[in-house]
């Protein structure tokens, strides 16, 4: 099956620092991505749908200032999470779909986020 | 969104079966979605259903999706110590690629 290629799969960072996290599709182009957000013991939460060259269309709540996603590429798209606070801790993990009549979106294998 | 409903935890020998259950909320989703979860992993599909089909059968995974009660469950077979994981059922949104997960169900085989 197709690839995605989360990076890092996990960071410590700073409370007020930023952190990218890439969402990368190897071995096929990707129309849409979505990021997702899992705070522990919990479900994975669609955070924002990410179209390639166009603007993401987030989720109710979440706020797109703070989550920055850029998808410049078909094989890209990246989330900032910009003036962390230990409350972004949590684990994000993004899948993409090829845009073709596919029965799936494939996932990354997620990054676990501590902000310390 | 609305929830999806999961079990969240579910305790069976090895050997025997495992049922986990599902309610989820649209009945407009085209697919529905079984991922397994290994601790500090990502997801790994297990199975799929289209939404106009009654049952779909994958070596040991049944799949039962009754489309009037909106209730979606997964058999498990022969459960091994290495199916413990954390088992979530999904919808799609608005029939497209991006999903709605239950809470996840928690599977524990014991010895």
């Amino acid at each position: 099956g197709a690839v995605v290629s989360q990076h890092p799969s996990w960071v410590i960072c700073k409370s007020g620092t930023s952190v990218k996290i890439e969402c990368r599709s190897l071995d096929f182009q990707a129309t849409t991505m979505f990021w997702y957000r899992q705070f522990p013991k919990q479900s994975l939460m669609l955070m924002a749908t990410s179209n390639e060259g166009s603007k993401a269309t987030y989720e109710q709540g979440v706020e797109k200032d703070k989550f920055l996603i850029n998808h410049a590429s078909l094989t890209l798209s990246t989330l900032t999470v910009t003036s962390a606070h230990p409350e972004d801790s949590s684990f994000y993990i993004c899948s993409a779909d090829e845009g073709q009549q596919n029965t799936e979106a494939f996932f990354g294998q997620g990054t676990r986020l501590t902000v310390v | 969104g609305e929830d999806v409903e999961q079990s969240l935890f579910l305790s069976v020998r090895e050997g025997d079966s495992s049922v986990i259950n599902c309610t989820y909320t649209d009945s407009s989703s085209t697919y529905l979605y079984w991922y397994k979860q290994e601790p500090g992993a990502g997801l790994q599909l297990l199975t799929y259903i289209f939404s106009n089909m009654d049952m779909k059968q994958d070596q040991r995974l049944t799949v039962l999706l009754n489309k009037k009660d909106k209730h979606l469950s997964l058999r498990i077979a022969d459960t091994q110590t290495g199916d413990s994981a954390i088992y979530f059922c999904a919808e799609s949104i608005n029939s497209g690629y991006a999903l709605n997960f239950g809470k996840g169900t928690s599977l524990l085989v014991t010895p």
